[in-house]
């Protein structure tokens, strides 16, 4: 069964530090993997995913992944956290076609100034 | 371009009433989704479909809760009669038919049952 885990609901930061918002996978098959933010009141906006090629892949506000496919981790990183950059991120994960994305739980991101 | 529409934004009714949320997908994407969110629970995908066509209805916690997609550019998820727990946000989304495209969601409803 294909699955997300985000080990840690919270994660806290001051701003102008380096950021990472874990997140392991467990699926069978080449997995497609994908960050999400969600800020308050809003729905979800994509950042970032990762198909195939190098495994570090870079998305929008400064937000960079890394993909290790023998820890089976997406993890995500910014080098300099903002304070605008307070939000709930979501991991997720797709197999294949004709199924839909698997969200992990949500790890809230608090940086401080 | 106009992103995913959903309305109303905040809806406010009490047990036993019928509720009606709508969603207008991305012009073009082929497959939209429903999801609630709680704090309790976190996200659910409650249903989602291809070209108009239920895939997977799994999610749907009980048979109070209906959805349906007219048309390409139209879906509903309608509960009836509500109930308390039913309190949530409902999010909509939608993307192309393809495992490399990302899910593009609404802003919500954002649901009271009192």
């Amino acid at each position: 069964a294909q699955s997300v885990a985000q080990p840690e609901d919270q994660v806290n930061v001051a701003e102008g530090n380096p950021l990472t918002v874990k997140c392991t996978y467990s699926v069978s098959g080449n997995p497609y993997l994908f960050w999400y933010v969600q800020y308050p009141n809003r729905g979800l906006q994509f950042l970032l995913k990762y198909i195939t090629g190098d495994n570090l892949v870079k998305g929008s506000y400064g937000f960079e992944a890394e993909f290790n496919k023998s820890q089976t981790s997406f993890h995500l990183k910014k080098p300099s956290a903002l304070v605008s950059d307070s939000a709930l991120y979501f991991c997720a994960v797709i197999r294949q076609a004709g199924t839909a994305l698997i969200f992990g739980k949500g790890t809230t991101l608090s940086v401080s100034s | 371009d106009a992103g995913v529409i959903q309305s109303p934004r905040h809806e406010v009714t009490e047990m036993g009433q019928e509720v009606t949320l709508r969603c207008k997908p991305i012009s073009g994407h082929n497959s939209l989704f429903w999801y609630r969110q709680t704090m309790m629970r976190g996200l659910e995908l409650l249903i989602y479909f291809n070209n108009n066509v239920p895939i997977d209805d799994s999610g749907m916690p009980e048979d109070r809760f209906s959805a349906k997609m007219p048309n390409a550019s139209f879906s509903t998820l309608k509960i009836q009669p509500s109930e308390p727990r039913d309190s949530a946000v409902y999010f909509c989304a939608s993307s192309f038919w393809i495992v490399d495209q990302p899910q593009h969601f609404g802003d919500g409803t954002r649901l009271s049952i009192l």
